[in-house]
């Protein structure tokens, strides 16, 4: 199962880009890399998910290096609402469904 | 987001008690599953359900009891739990169609042992 690495903290401004890094160096070819957040004491979030390419919704993007062993989720203009914890997660499979392995995530904090 | 609801939001009981939590998705999905979150700690996978199927025990003890009617509903059932089992639980839904599968939680249900 591949491992991920993420820092244990980022502050970011109200209204700037939050860049969040997430090492990932033993990926498997077909191993998605996941985003979730999870607000303090509310189920996880789903935000975005990729294998190769940079992907983007109108919550985030998701930008994987090509050698696919890092990858940055971007929050274009963060607001005090995107104050959670992130996790980057590659996805495992369990029989025939897939156990999400959360880390401890980074937790990112948004300042006016 | 109302995909994936809930009930209770909150329970206290006791360790002689008996109780069930309940998770409904309306999203159509195939696939069910229970996670546990203890404080501070990551989240557990507990159990996971595929078309009604149980297909994943994660070494969970028998005091936790799961139960899928059928693909929009899963109940877990709880009897004489300890204050350990006190957490966050949090239920989630996907579809199984090979390649991309992605999972939506509900909003948890925050259980107090006593």
């Amino acid at each position: 199962d591949a491992k991920t690495t993420q820092p244990t903290s980022m502050d970011c401004a109200e209204g700037r880009a939050a860049n969040l890094p997430c090492n990932h160096s033993t990926i498997s070819g077909n191993e998605y890399v996941y985003w979730y957040r999870q607000i303090h004491s509310q189920g996880p979030q789903y935000i975005i998910h990729g294998l190769k390419n940079n992907e983007t919704n109108e919550m985030a993007s998701l930008i994987i290096t090509e050698d696919r062993k890092s990858s940055t989720l971007i929050l274009p203009h963060a607001t005090l609402r995107d104050t959670a914890v992130y996790y980057c997660i590659v996805r495992v499979a369990v029989l025939t469904g897939y156990a999400l392995n959360f880390g401890k995530g980074t937790s990112l904090l948004v300042t006016p | 987001e109302t995909g994936v609801t809930q009930t209770p939001r909150h329970l206290v009981m006791g360790m002689t008690n008996k109780k069930s939590l309940k998770c409904e998705q309306h999203l159509g999905h195939n696939a069910m599953y229970w996670y546990k979150q203890s404080a501070k700690k990551p989240l557990e996978l507990m159990f996971v359900y595929n078309f009604k199927e149980q297909t994943e025990n994660n070494s969970v003890p028998s005091r936790f009891s799961p139960e899928c009617p059928n693909s929009s509903h899963l109940f877990l059932h709880l009897h004489t739990l300890q204050p350990e089992d006190s957490a966050l639980y949090l239920c989630a839904s996907s579809t199984l169609s090979g390649g991309e599968e992605t999972q939506y939680f509900g909003p948890g249900t925050r259980l107090l042992v006593l």
